[in-house]
């Protein structure tokens, strides 16, 4: 168990839908942050939020756009992606925004037809 | 700018066999260095940190990692592994975020 937990875990879509990934931490931590991680790639920071505020978005095309209602949820809303958005998504949280060890999600698995 | 680089995209190593596996940084201060590990459709889990003092660090699973400044390195070492230890690990280096290397799957055969 590690404390945080991704929705759905496997997601299809099509270029004109729009989907929302869910993120939720059960470890009283105050910064959450979404990855993508591609194939042979380093994963890629995208967001980082910490006690609410975004502190960090990594030059993120907008058709991925965060959402941080409290510092236990964290949401990535998805519009008119593209095939090479397919990756898997990973959500991480850590007790502040810095130095911290950072724990994951399992991850979403998304597929972009 | 820092970065992680890990040589070996893939090993294969035989159960009960060492593993070593490669991690080089590029960056002038201290780094704040990590291993994570991360299992087939799990997400990353955290092996061991290095932040300072001692240069060889012990972590869960058996693994250690020793700190080499002169050849910034980082390297993860098991002893003895197993086959439950079949997974790709990743170095990374924080500095105002933390920047991971590609990656080395480490495939265990009986």
């Amino acid at each position: 168990e590690t404390g945080v937990t991704q929705t759905p875990r496997h997601l299809v879509m099509g270029m004109t839908n729009k989907k929302s990934l869910k993120c939720e931490q059960h470890l009283g931590h105050n910064a959450m942050y979404w990855y993508k991680q591609s194939a042979k790639k380093p994963l890629e920071l995208m967001f980082v939020y910490n006690f609410k505020e975004q502190t960090e978005n990594n030059s993120v095309p907008s058709r991925f756009s965060p959402e941080c209602p409290n510092s236990s949820h964290l949401f990535l809303h998805l519009h008119t992606l593209q095939p090479e958005d397919s990756a898997l998504y990973l959500c991480a949280s850590s007790q502040e925004w810095g130095l911290e060890t950072q724990y994951f999600g399992p991850g979403t698995r998304l597929l972009v037809l | 700018a820092q970065s992680v680089t890990q040589p070996d995209i893939h090993i294969t190593v035989s159960e009960g066999a060492s593993l070593e596996l490669r991690c080089n940084y590029s960056y002038g201060a201290t780094p704040y260095l990590f291993w994570y590990v991360q299992s087939p459709g799990q997400g990353l889990q955290l092996l061991l940190k290095y932040f300072s003092g001692d240069t060889l660090v012990q972590g869960i699973k058996g693994f250690e990692a020793e700190f080499k400044r002169s050849q910034s390195s980082f390297n993860l070492r098991k002893p003895s592994v197993h086959w439950s230890d079949a997974a790709e690990y990743f170095c990374a280096h924080h500095d105002y975020k933390l920047s991971f290397g590609a990656g080395t799957t480490v495939t265990v055969r009986a």
